[in-house]
């Protein structure tokens, strides 16, 4: 199984901020990895796909880059409204595995 | 506008049983493949099936393998997760995706087994 550990666990930051989240695959997946936004209380929401393709509609503060082992969403400059957990997701293989979560918080 | 609705959670005792809709509109569900994840209380996201389309293929996480099953029925625009021998570790909020991919969720639903 490939495992996707994901860093930080919990970051603190505030508005304006330039804020990086990372995935780190256990072994290679192409660029066979999603970004997703998860608000308290609602489902998930996909912001990129493909590791680097934005979802249409989501802000273009919102960038992802990588492929192969190493991964990073990058938000330009934090937003109230960005304050949410994150998770990355690789698709490359069966099982399906998310990584843990990163929890983005208002310093 | 792509919606899908999940539905069927509720409180089951540890080795019951549970099946979970999830009603697709606004896309073409019988061209795309479609998956569920849960999510425990306070924790993370969990892949849990995946099938593609017409049903030809179907995959499971370890966790559940054996016990539920992932079906679908393309003429009702209806993806379907058979829940079997459930236990307390199975509580979690239910989504369906779009995609193999997640692309678009559901709401969700709420399964909680206990005693």
């Amino acid at each position: 199984d490939i495992q996707m550990t994901q860093s930080p666990s919990s970051l603190s930051a505030s508005v304006g901020d330039r804020v990086t989240v990372t995935c780190r695959a256990s072994q290679g997946i192409r660029n066979d990895l999603g970004w997703y936004q998860q608000k308290p209380g609602k489902a998930p929401k996909r912001l990129i796909y493909e590791a680097s393709t934005l979802e249409s509609g989501v802000p273009s503060r919102f960038s992802g880059s990588g492929s192969g082992t190493e991964f990073t969403l990058t938000i330009s400059s934090l937003q109230p409204e960005d304050f949410a957990t994150y998770y990355c997701l690789q698709h490359n293989s069966f099982p399906y595995t998310f990584g843990q979560g990163t929890k983005l918080e208002i310093k | 506008e792509v919606q899908l609705l999940e539905s069927g959670g509720g409180l089951v005792q540890p080795g019951g049983s549970l099946r979970l809709p999830c009603a697709a509109s606004g896309f073409a569900f019988s061209s795309n493949d479609m998956t569920w994840v849960r999510q425990a209380p306070g924790k993370g996201l969990e892949w849990v099936s995946s099938i593609t389309t017409g049903g030809g293929s179907t995959y499971y996480a370890d966790s559940v393998k054996g016990r539920f099953t992932i079906f679908r029925d393309d003429s009702k625009n209806t993806l379907y997760l058979q829940m079997n021998s459930l236990r307390a570790e199975d509580t979690a909020v239910y989504y369906c995706a779009k995609g193999g991919w997640m692309e678009v969720w559901g709401q969700g639903t709420t399964v909680t087994v206990s005693s």
